[in-house]
This record gives C-alpha cells, structure tokens and sequence, in this order.
C-alpha cells in the first residue's frame, strides 16, 4: 500500500544503551525521509532527514541510514537517555510534494 | 522565531456541529499541511495549502475542508462532526524551497466528539 511501515510497535532499552529503530516504506519514489520524535501531548518533532541520494546522515546522537534497495530507513540513537523515550515516526516525501506519508509509530522506552 | 501555533488547543463539540481550527505557520514558511492524528490510523495527511491554493488533498470526506489566507495562516473546518472525528488534529509547515523541506509541526488541536 501507500504507506510507510514500521517492524516494531515498541522498544525498550536500558540508559547508556544505543537504540535502533527500523521503518520500511513502499513507494520508490519517495526522496525524501524524516524522522519525528513525539512526546505526549505534544505536535512531532523533526530530528533528522535524508535525502535519496545519500545513505547515511549523521546528526548530534543520531544516525539516519537509507537503504534504497530494500527500501528500508533505520534511525539509530547513541547513549538512549530516559528524554529519548517517546513515539518515533518515520516519514516520506515524494519530489514536488509536500505531502508526508507516516508509518505508525515506534514506542521507545528507555529505563533508567 | 516563534514555531507553529495551532488555536484552540482542546475543543469539545457534539454530533452535528461544526468546528474551525486555525494555524499560523512559521515566519515565512508558505506552505501549510494539515493531519488527523488517532490511536487506530496513525498520522493521516488531510490537504495541504500553498499561497492560498490547495495543491494535495488526502482521502477524506467533503466534510473537512481547508482555506488558506494572503498571510499564510490557514484553517480547517470539519462540518457534521462525527463520533469518529474526535483525533488529534495537526498542522505542519514548510519553506518549500528546492533546498530544504523541512516540515515544522504545531502541538495540535485537540477535538472531542460526544
């Protein structure tokens, strides 16, 4: 279908620890990816993008990797503390459009 | 720079009525997205304004409808709510530049449905 997948609804991990988040999207023509970071009751909060021409982003404490051949974007976050814990979206963008398709969300939790 | 700011915040309506939610985009960002958050759908994309034209629209029904004003700012309006209308509804903008595309999300509007 349209719209971008996650493999995990939910994912826990220790303070200190680095935490991965996977995503699979469906359209080729997507060339642009985002991630979100949502807190509760709280709007998304965009932490890193990457284009489709690149397959690796680096930002402070996290790490966006884009694997067009198997479609999938993974969003890697270094030394996961308790203000990481929240929803995780990954989201895509075709060229043209400003129209952003969401996966359904990854729970991170991290335990102190 | 101030970020996306949605009004009102919550709102509770009831079956039949309408309701208006209003965005103001960042400074300078022209175009405006609007998304329906719920537990069951996740984060679905409503319509989507640019210099106060419509240019993408998702699958909803008539009942939701937008506008955008010579300022930016934006509004929808849900007409004959339904129960299955109460959702976390977001507004999100963008430069839409060739550079950046960047989408900037305000914290939402709240709608209750009883």
């Amino acid at each position: 279908g349209e719209s971008v997948g996650l493999h995990l609804p939910t994912l826990s991990v220790q303070e200190g620890d680095n935490s991965i988040i996977n995503c699979a999207y469906s359209n080729s023509a997507s060339d642009y990816f985002i991630w979100y970071k949502q807190e509760s009751g709280k709007g998304p909060q965009f932490i890193i993008d990457i284009r489709s021409n690149m397959d690796k982003r680096q930002g402070q404490r996290v790490t966006v990797l884009l694997n067009k051949t198997v479609k999938h974007l993974s969003l890697q976050i270094a030394a996961t503390q308790p203000g990481d814990s929240a929803v995780y979206f990954c989201a895509e963008k075709q060229g043209g459009s400003e129209k952003l398709v969401f996966g359904k969300g990854t729970k991170l939790t991290v335990n102190p | 720079k101030a970020g996306v700011t949605q009004t009102p915040r919550y709102l509770i309506k009831t079956r039949g009525q309408q309701v208006t939610l209003s965005c103001s985009p960042i400074s300078g960002h022209r175009s405006v997205s609007w998304y329906q958050q719920t537990p069951g759908q996740g984060l679905q994309f409503l319509f989507e304004y640019f210099s106060e034209t419509q240019r993408n629209k998702g699958n909803f029904p008539g009942r939701f409808s937008g506008r955008q004003f010579s300022n930016s700012r934006s509004e929808m309006n849900v007409s004959t709510l339904e129960l299955g209308d109460s959702a976390l509804y977001l507004c999100a903008s963008s430069l839409n530049s060739l550079v950046t595309s960047e989408a900037f999300f305000g914290q939402g509007t709240r709608l209750t449905v009883v």
